[in-house]
Parts: C-alpha cells; structure tokens; sequence
C-alpha cells in the first residue's frame, strides 16, 4: 500500500539554523500539506501546497518557512533560522484531490531546536 | 471558536469492550467531511475513518463506526471490540469544503487505554 515517507526522523538542531524536512507524497497525489504538532498539543496546520504554488497557508507559517516540490516526488519544508518553539513534530500530507478527500500523513519528523 | 471539539482527554476501556469518543464540531458549511485519526505513541498518525457531511448512512470500516448525529453536530467514533493495540491517541478533524479551504481542523484529542 503506497504510503507518506519522511526523512530525517528526528532532527536536533541550533537555534538561528536552518532545517529542511523533507517528504515523499503518495506518487498519484496532487495535493500536499504540513502540519505540526508541538508536543502534548494539537496538531496544527501549516500550508497546502498544489499545483507548483502554496494554496493556502496559517499565520504560523511566516517568512521563516518556506516549501518547494523540487522535482517530481520530493515536497519540503524549510525552516531558514529556527527557534526554540518551532520543536514539534512536523507531518506531511497528501490527498488525490483537494476538497473532502482524506489526506494520509507520513511518520512525521520530531524537530528539537535546542 | 473551536472548530472541533473533543471533551475526554483521557478514557480508561476493558479489552474486547466497545469504546465511544466524542466529537462535536461547528461549521456553518453544508458540505464538509469529518475524520477520525489514530496516533499511537510511536507518533505516526492513521487515517481510520471519514464521514461526509452528506452521507445518510453512518460511515463503519471494520471495528470502527461513526456516529453522525448532523442536527447535533456530532460525529463520535465507536471502536468495538478494543484490542491492546487500540491504546492510543484518537484525533477527530474536520474539513470545510465550501471554500479553497483545504486543511483540517483538529481536535485535542482523546487518549485511550485499554486494559487487559
């Protein structure tokens, strides 16, 4: 069964660098997402992604983050200059069509920005 | 306004028994869907169950059943038959579907235990 994949796993890293989280959306799927979740809290979306070009983004998601489809399985997030409080753990989507249609989540990447 | 509220952070349910989390949710959209997510403590979150809003029947998919009270703005997950590996964190979300709204709406939570 095709399925999300996420690398790294977990990351640690220095307040003020930069992270990039990366992600492989299931093959036939056309829209991507990023969630978080800080640990103990809900999960909280970040920004989908469809078609070359963010369709939506939260006020979470400020200059600081960024996402790209580099080629045609790759989708990431950067984080150019992380905080402290951007330790979470991040999800990637993906969904076939947008609207009602299920979005299945990767493992996740645990960030700790110490 | 919580879009998606969930009132148990925390339910105890004996192995082989059924188990009810709730979820209410407030949308003023007619169309939208309703999921019920399960992460267990390795962190990974599953897809268990979707409802559409405009679904007469309620949506099961095996041990899983949704029961979707629309007038009440409610969609509880009934697991039947809980095993060990039920014990996890169940997240209902909602999605709106009116707009070029795509992300969900989650809940908080509820954490399930089961005990042998």
């Amino acid at each position: 069964e095709p399925e999300v994949t996420q690398t790294p796993s977990h990351q640690v890293t220095q307040m003020g660098q930069e992270v990039i989280l990366r992600c492989v959306p299931i093959s036939n799927h056309l829209y991507f997402y990023w969630y978080r979740q800080i640990l103990g809290q809900k999960v909280e979306f970040l920004v989908s992604f469809y078609n070359n070009e963010i369709s939506e983004k939260s006020e979470i998601f400020d200059d600081q983050f960024s996402v790209e489809r580099p080629d045609g399985s790759n989708f990431t997030l950067k984080i150019r200059s992380t905080k402290l409080e951007d330790s979470a753990m991040y999800f990637c989507a993906s969904s076939r069509q947008g609207r009602l249609e299920t979005q299945y989540f990767g493992p996740g990447t645990r960030l700790l920005v110490l | 306004a919580q879009k998606i509220t969930q009132t148990q952070p925390g339910m105890f349910v004996q192995e082989k028994e059924a188990v009810t989390l709730d979820c209410t949710y407030d949308t003023s959209d007619q169309s939208y869907g309703l999921f019920w997510y399960k992460q267990p403590s390795s962190g990974e979150m599953i897809f268990l169950i979707y409802q559409g809003s405009y679904d007469e029947q309620n949506a099961t998919e095996g041990r899983y059943s949704l029961n979707f009270q629309k007038a009440r703005k409610s969609a509880n997950l009934v697991i039947s038959a809980s095993q060990l590996g039920d014990s996890a964190m169940y997240f209902c979300a909602m999605r709106e579907g009116s707009s070029n709204d795509y992300k969900l709406s989650f809940g908080a939570g509820t954490t399930v235990t089961v005990r042998a």
